[in-house]
């Protein structure tokens, strides 16, 4: 059963913590990206990567960092320096870092500072 | 930055109508796709047109490109329940690389049974 998994569902972080998101996928997708979504909102590119050891800032990159140890991994970490990091995580990938490819998405992350 | 603009942002109708969605967009494009979002969920793929494409069928659903208005249209026929999700359209800017897509903020479909 193919498809992109990420967890947790729900994370609760305290202000000056980093936390991490996990995305994986059993696709075989080459690239994988991680958006930022805020309430009736679009998504919002922070990172994403078209091969495995190399990744690129999107658009809102500050505040983040991810790896590309594995093809099928691509997590995202949330840093103390991300001043607003209250949101839903979306996770895709697609076979190539084309973009005439569809995206195929993730449940999400809803993350949520106290 | 945000490309894609849909409008209207809300629409409710009644189970069976027609539901058309819009969406405006700033440069050339290489194709530009429509997701659904249902609410706390990932998106889904609904359909890709490209650029020399100026109209697409997948079920019940129509999409409609104009690169000249640098708009797409999304038809929704005889509309269900299950419909009711946010739509967003994504485009693939021509000579953007291969950075993925830039989303636009959505317009959140209510069908009313």
């Amino acid at each position: 059963d193919g498809g992109i998994t990420q967890s947790p569902k729900y994370l609760f972080r305290k202000e000056g913590q980093n936390v991490t998101l996990s995305c994986e996928q059993n696709l075989n997708h080459d690239a994988m990206y991680w958006y930022r979504q805020d309430p009736g909102q679009g998504l919002r590119l922070i990172y994403y990567s078209q091969i495995v050891n190399d990744f690129q800032k999107g658009d809102i990159a500050e505040g983040y960092s991810v790896s590309r140890e594995k093809k099928e991994s691509f997590p995202l970490t949330v840093t103390s320096a991300q001043k607003n990091p209250t949101a839903f995580y979306l996770c895709a990938s697609t076979p190539t870092g084309y973009s005439y490819n569809e995206q195929f998405f993730g449940p999400g992350t809803r993350l949520t500072v106290l | 930055s945000q490309q894609g603009e849909e409008d209207p942002q809300a629409l409710s109708i009644q189970e069976g109508e027609n539901a058309t969605m819009n969406c405006s967009y700033k440069t050339s494009i290489n194709n530009l796709q429509w997701y659904r979002q249902n609410s706390g969920r990932g998106l889904v793929h609904l359909i890709l047109i490209r650029s020399n494409e100026r109209e697409k069928h997948s079920g019940r659903l129509r999409v409609t490109l104009d690169t000249s208005k640098k708009s797409s249209s999304l038809l929704i026929t005889a509309s269900r329940a299950a419909d009711t999700a946010s739509y967003f359209c994504a485009t693939d800017e021509a000579g953007g690389g291969a950075d993925g897509l830039t989303f636009g903020k959505g317009t959140h479909l209510i069908i009313q049974p």
